[in-house]
């Protein structure tokens, strides 16, 4: 079936740093979105991005379609940043990774 | 973006008895929306999709008999969790996309079902 890898599976950070996070698909992606979980459960989309560079604020995200993979930029990380970062691949439904987890420490 | 509202947020029930979780897309119409189920530390997980006016589509291994899914209008699905077990206490969200564009989809808030 279809595979969504995200690495690395856990990550914490010095506020103030900066991140990448992976995400590698197994096919051809339709539609790739990268989303923040909160504390609460809350899922908050970050980027739409079949294909390209897209950046908001201090956030960033590629898609490389024909290599099959994805990366999220955190630059200048801040303590809110924390949380589960997901990436979803999309054929209809979306198709989760296991998720980063990311700690922002003070 | 796209609004998605989950109600209830949270909910605690007893054993043995039915739960209904209500997902509405506030700002655009979806013919078709997608139940998710996430256990703790762990990813979301399909559970079913969602078809207006039609049954939905149960992915392996979840029983319909025990989620029912009924999504009367374009902007209404409700899952509802029938004799509710322990088992089945769970972080349940859902999902949406404007039925117009296969764009972007969005989630509810999520409800924490704990069954006592």
């Amino acid at each position: 079936g279809i595979q969504v890898e995200q690495s690395p599976p856990d990550l914490i950070l010095q506020e103030g740093a900066n991140s990448t996070l992976r995400c590698n698909f197994s096919d051809s992606v339709n539609n790739l979105q990268w989303f923040h979980q909160n504390p609460w459960g809350q899922l908050i989309n970050l980027f739409y991005i079949p294909s390209g560079t897209k950046q908001n604020g201090r956030l960033s995200a590629t898609t490389v379609a024909t290599e099959r993979y994805s990366l999220l930029y955190i630059s200048s990380s801040q303590t809110t940043d924390s949380g589960v970062y997901f990436c979803a691949r999309s054929q209809g439904n979306l198709i989760f990774g296991k998720g980063t987890k990311l700690s922002v420490k003070p | 973006g796209a609004v998605v509202s989950q109600h209830p947020s949270w909910v605690i029930c007893k054993s043995g008895t039915s739960v209904k979780i209500e997902c509405r897309s506030l700002d655009f119409q979806a013919t078709t929306m997608f139940w998710y189920r996430q256990f703790p530390k762990q990813s979301l997980m399909l559970m079913a999709t969602s078809n207006e006016g039609s049954k939905a589509t149960y992915e392996q291994g979840v029983e319909k008999d025990k989620f029912l899914i009924n999504h009367a209008s374009l902007t209404l699905s409700t899952l509802t969790v029938t004799s509710a077990h322990p088992e089945d206490s769970s972080f349940y969200i859902c999902s949406a996309r404007d039925h117009r564009a296969n764009t972007e989809a969005f989630f509810g808030q999520g409800t924490r079902l704990t069954v006592v």
